[in-house]
């Protein structure tokens, strides 16, 4: 089953507020990360939190992980309109047999952001 | 760098046609990944590689998928025959792994190819 699966599905906001995006998942995870995808391009990398730290912060962005609730959210604070984009988080396990391990995606949350 | 370039971005073909995209990953990365795209699955892993090995393929849906690493900087996805239902967007990724594990780094993402079997 998907491992990790971001809420809401869409957020419309206007510039200047702040906004959440949530992740839920289902296993025992190394670390998280949050992609963000802009319409027609790949995914970047925005950032990444391991399974032992909380709270993460980069520039505008802040990201928590509540292991104990298997859940992470990502907080955008004083958006633009260049920020409207799909966000998503993604998992990593390791599997304890090897060395291999791979991420998982959510289906995203897409934020709109008005001017 | 110029990052993860794929070729090629558009493909519009016909039922039954072989399709191949391809993918060049950063230079030094020792991970490759094929992902595949739509609206209702989200985002697929396929297959994934580590120095140029495939590593799992267990994410390619069908035998008319095939993927090759020949060397460090080059890899293929080959449809053969393509279907309608493979309609999707295709993306290469690519990443150094930490510690000998892929998932420990961020992923770079190429462009995407976005094909469309008519």
């Amino acid at each position: 089953s998907q491992q990790g699966e971001e809420d809401p599905q869409a957020l419309s906001i206007q510039e200047g507020e702040n906004a959440t995006m949530n992740c839920s998942y289902k296993t025992s995870i190394n670390n998280l990360q949050w992609y963000r995808q802009n319409s027609g391009r790949g995914l970047v990398h925005l950032i990444l939190i391991r399974s032992n730290e909380r709270e993460k912060h980069s520039g505008r962005l802040r990201v928590t992980l509540d292991t104990s609730k298997k859940s992470s959210s990502l907080l955008i604070t004083a958006s633009r309109a260049a920020d409207t984009a799909s966000y998503f988080c993604a998992t990593a396990r390791t599997y304890m047999n090897s060395g291999y391990s791979t991420l998982t995606f959510g289906k995203g949350t897409m934020l709109l952001v008005s001017p | 760098d110029a990052g993860v370039i794929q070729s090629p971005r558009h493909e519009v073909t016909e039922m039954g046609q072989e399709v191949t995209l391809r993918c060049k990953p950063i230079s030094g990365h020792d991970y490759l990944f094929w992902y595949r795209q739509t609206m209702m699955r989200g985002l697929e892993l396929l297959i994934y590689f580590n120095n140029n090995v495939p590593i799992d393929d267990s994410g390619m849906p069908e035998d008319r998928f095939s993927a090759k690493m020949p060397n460090a900087s080059f890899s293929t996805l080959k449809i053969q025959p393509s279907e309608p239902r493979d309609s999707a967007v295709y993306f290469c990724a690519s990443t150094l792994g930490l510690a000998g594990i892929s998932s420990y780094n961020e992923q770079f993402f190429g462009p995407g190819t976005r094909l469309t079997v008519l």
